[in-house]
């Protein structure tokens, strides 16, 4: 079946410009996360959803960004006013259930650049 | 406050002989998960070994095990028999269950090199 997909793979924006990022999860998982990963380091947690609500959004940074999961499905992290330091890949993962010993499964990372 | 850390930057191992990757953590949590995650240079995450806080046994998975010590803290992953595609990020996460249910706690990686 198909994995975890996100779109686009590298995006490159000037600073200040809004971006969206895409995540598309395992069919039927009704867990998603949201972690961005600067070079070098581990993932960084973001933003977890329950379906369709942010069970813990204690991650995201500031109000710049924010993230919606209206249908309990497809995923969108939005950035605004994007500056240098948000260059980052962003990765998204899906499980079967949250808060679960269940294994999270990674899509390709979205690849971030910001100018 | 949960925390993992991953004290060895870089590992060397001859092909075909084991290596351990060192990983200790610090949580709260009364009932906590822990995993390993490979992350090739192609970028992406690939979920290896899990091992539950109140499982009796060590997790196995085919060449990969994970040598837990609770009281020590400790989860290091042991790889048998390496290979040359073993070569790549290594990261150590946890998730604990009930105060920090969901997220991936994860350390800082180590990269594992297969000299063949």
């Amino acid at each position: 079946g198909a994995g975890v997909s996100q779109t686009p793979s590298n995006k490159v924006t000037e600073k200040g410009k809004y971006v969206e990022l895409r995540c598309d999860p395992i069919s039927g998982h009704t867990a998603l996360y949201w972690y961005r990963q600067s070079l070098g380091q581990g993932p960084e947690f973001l933003i977890y959803f329950q379906g369709t609500g942010a069970a813990d959004d204690s991650g995201l940074p500031n109000d710049r960004f924010f993230a919606v999961r209206p249908e309990g499905s497809v995923s969108t992290l939005k950035i605004q006013r994007t500056e240098r330091g948000d260059s980052a890949v962003y990765l998204c993962a899906s499980s079967v259930q949250g808060r679960a010993h269940n294994e999270q499964f990674f899509g390709p990372g979205t690849r971030l650049t910001v100018l | 406050a949960q925390k993992i850390t991953q004290t060895q930057p870089g590992m060397f191992v001859q092909e075909k002989e084991a290596v351990t990757l060192d990983c200790t953590y610090d949580t709260s949590d009364p009932s906590y998960g822990l995993f390993w995650y490979k992350q090739p240079s192609s970028g992406e995450m690939i979920f290896l070994i899990y091992q539950g806080s109140y499982d009796q046994q060590n997790a196995t998975e085919g060449r990969y095990s994970l040598n837990f010590q609770k009281a020590r803290k400790s989860a290091n992953l042991v790889i048998s028999a390496s290979q040359l595609g073993d070569s790549a990020m290594y990261f150590c996460a946890m998730m604990g269950i009930y105060n920090q249910g969901g997220k991936l706690i994860f350390g800082q990686g180590t990269e594992l090199s297969v000299k063949p």
